[in-house]
């Protein structure tokens, strides 16, 4: 079973749509928890954390379940340049000591003008 | 602020070859380096996290010998892949972290393609 899941879509929705994601990780030693957003053949950009009492940043919204090791993002009132792939990241301490982040596959948005 | 670099953006090497990429935090003293790989279609995969001065950790099925990384100053980490072959051939993206409790702030990545 993969760390982190995640569907990949696509997801085409139209734009000024309500668009929710999900992701179910599998460690419960995990610690912090991110969405990140990947646009094609560039690297990731952190686009918001994550807590269990959720939070908001504009017209996204973040939500953890500790207790069903679920995450969701919502994206309200969706712009052309939300179209990218929206990857679900898990972080814990390692064996070793160090800090891992762990990423989903991700999950393809297009937006339909 | 939090600008990381990295050199090569692309390349292209013949099987047998070894490539040099290069990551750079540009405005900050970073501790920890990570080098990940991203094949199409699938995940950022973490292949090794650096610290400054120390030898490099691999994950497991990362073979250190095939893939060198040095961090030997506080802004600059490379990463050698040694005798490439077209298996290789991926998208390779560095983070830098000012500390542990900071944000990694990825670099733009080096597309690797070995012919």
């Amino acid at each position: 079973r993969k760390e982190v899941e995640q569907d990949p879509g696509p997801f085409n929705v139209p734009e000024g749509a309500t668009v929710a994601f999900n992701c179910t990780y599998s460690n419960s030693a995990s610690q912090s928890f991110f969405w990140y957003r990947q646009d094609c053949r560039k690297e990731p950009k952190l686009l918001m954390s994550v807590y269990s009492s959720g939070n908001e940043d504009g017209r996204f919204t973040a939500q953890l379940n500790r207790a069903s090791q679920y995450i969701s993002l919502l994206i309200r009132d969706s712009k052309l340049s939300d179209s990218a792939t929206y990857l679900c990241v898990v972080n814990r301490r390692t064996n070793f000591g160090n800090e891992k982040l762990t990423f989903g596959t991700g999950t393809r948005l297009t937006i339909i003008p | 602020g939090a600008v990381v670099s990295q050199h090569p953006s692309w390349v292209i090497c013949k099987s047998g070859t070894s490539v040099k990429i290069e990551c750079r935090s540009l405005d900050f003293q970073a501790t920890t380096m990570f080098w990940y790989r991203q094949f199409p279609k699938q995940s950022l995969m973490l292949m090794a996290t650096s610290n400054e001065g120390s030898k490099a950790t691999y994950e497991q099925g990362v073979e250190k010998d095939k893939f060198l990384i040095n961090h030997a100053s506080l802004t600059l980490s490379t990463l050698t892949v040694t005798s490439a072959h077209p298996e290789d051939s991926s998208f390779y993206i560095c983070s830098a972290r000012p500390g542990l409790n900071y944000e990694q702030y990825f670099g733009p990545g080096t597309r690797l393609t070995v012919t």
